[in-house]
């Protein structure tokens, strides 16, 4: 069925290194992809999304992988920071269904920086 | 301009009660959807309104229903309230539906005892 998980539950990152969170999908009909980022006590927030038929997109410090090869998802952020310190989720959509297509979440990555 | 408001923040209530929470949109958008969200079962989707019609519902039991007015501020109800529906409830309003553009209110963090 439609699932979006994640390899690691946890991740921890030294101030200024460079993050790697990955995801992993199931739906191959999903052609939208999107990271969030949730700080404690805050409601998801968009990074950057992806189209199916791209492999790779750029933002500001960070940077979306796709691989429908292998149905994986990954959010990579340059020069971490405290503040990049939350929850980041891989969340999916499959609208070739008509009208009964929705937003799916993985379960989520905890992100902590150390300074 | 003001983001998804959500109210209450914080509810405490009652085994057996019923419980309402409340979601304002950002102005313009028309579409308003809600998810729950536990450490267990992660964001899971609870259903989608757009121009006060339901177009899309999660795999969530009858004692939860939603409702959204004609200013596209929305509501959800939970009946017979359980233990295990202690967790916080997300509303994101979008231009359209399906997910695309979404943006997340705060929460409303319900407490079941």
């Amino acid at each position: 069925g439609e699932s979006v998980g994640l390899h690691l539950p946890t991740l921890s990152v030294q101030e200024g290194d460079n993050s790697i969170i990955n995801c992993a999908y199931s739906n191959s009909a999903s052609d939208y992809f999107i990271w969030y980022k949730q700080e404690s006590g805050k409601g998801p927030q968009f990074i950057i999304d992806i189209r199916s038929n791209m492999d790779k997109r750029q933002g500001q410090r960070v940077t979306v992988l796709l691989n429908k090869t292998v149905k994986h998802l990954s959010l990579q952020i340059a020069a971490t920071q405290p503040g990049d310190s939350a929850v980041y989720f891989c969340a999916e959509i499959d609208d070739s269904g008509g009208s009964n297509y929705k937003l799916t979440f993985g379960k989520g990555t905890l992100l902590t920086v150390n300074p | 301009k003001a983001g998804v408001t959500q109210t209450p923040r914080y509810l405490i209530k009652t085994r057996g009660q019923q419980v309402t929470l409340s979601c304002s949109p950002i102005s313009g958008h028309r579409s308003v959807s809600w998810y729950q969200q536990t450490p267990g079962q992660g964001l899971q989707f609870l259903f989608e309104y757009f121009s006060e019609t339901q177009r899309n519902k999660g795999n969530f039991p009858g004692r939860f229903s939603g409702r959204q007015f004609s200013n596209s501020r929305s509501e959800m109800n939970v009946s017979t309230l359980e233990l295990g529906d202690s967790a916080l409830y997300l509303c994101a309003s979008s231009f359209g539906t399906g997910g695309y553009g979404y943006t997340f209110g705060s929460g409303t963090r319900l407490t079941v005892v």
